[in-house]
């Protein structure tokens, strides 16, 4: 079993959509969580840090969830340039370990 | 304004041909780490310094070397590289201390090695 599991996609949804990624960890003594966002041959950057208590910025959601050890991403209002790949981040000790990504298409 | 700046963007050498490539960083980081990404891969920790310590991950092979000789600069050398190093190599730093947990890290455009 890896370490962090994402949600296989792509999801290809329209313009205006909402659209949710899980993250699933299996270290229970993970740290801090993040979701970066990946554009096609670009360099991951950081889209947000995810607290227990959940934070919000803008159309973007992020939860974490300790004890079920599962992170998500909301993203409401979808845009053709949210298009990119999404990367959940697992931080234990200093040490991140990625997920392999979720593909986001957004279509006119 | 460039924080973490890795040169050359591209990189083409040949099989066995030792390279070396180069990330420098504004930020006066402490951390720097170097990733390997492959296609529709997550990015894979090869290493990384805290300040002049240098921690290994056990798998990473001994074909690749790293060197820090100041905060600003770190190198990553490919000692032989074969067919299956060629990948997008991502520089990265955090504030550090790396066991802090909680540190967001920055990273370079990457440089994209191919191996002829």
């Amino acid at each position: 079993r890896k370490e962090v599991e994402q949600d296989p996609g792509p999801f290809n949804v329209p313009e205006g959509a909402t659209v949710a990624f899980n993250c699933t960890y299996s270290n229970s003594a993970s740290q801090s969580f993040f979701w970066y966002r990946q554009d096609c041959r670009k360099e991951p950057k950081l889209l947000m840090s995810v607290y227990s208590s959940g934070n919000e910025d803008g159309r973007f959601t992020a939860q974490l969830n300790r004890a079920s050890q599962y992170i998500s991403l909301l993203i409401r209002d979808s845009k053709l340039s949210d298009s990119a790949t999404y990367l959940c981040v697992v931080n234990v000790k200093g040490k991140s370990t990625f997920g392999d990504g979720t593909t986001l298409t957004v279509k006119p | 304004d460039a924080m973490v700046i890795q040169n050359p963007r591209y990189q083409v050498t040949q099989f066995g041909k030792p390279v070396t490539l180069s990330c420098s960083q504004t930020l006066n980081h402490n951390v720097m780490y170097w990733y390997q990404q492959k296609s529709s891969q997550a990015p894979k920790l090869l290493f990384h310094y805290y300040d002049k310590d240098f921690n290994n991950e056990a798998d990473t092979p001994d074909n690749f070397q790293s060197r820090r000789p100041n905060t600003s600069f770190c190198f990553l050398d490919i000692r032989s590289p074969g067919l299956g190093d060629a990948a997008m190599y991502l520089c990265a730093t955090s504030r550090g201390p790396p066991d802090s947990g909680g540190e967001t890290q920055y990273f370079g455009p990457g440089t994209r090695l191919l191996v002829l």
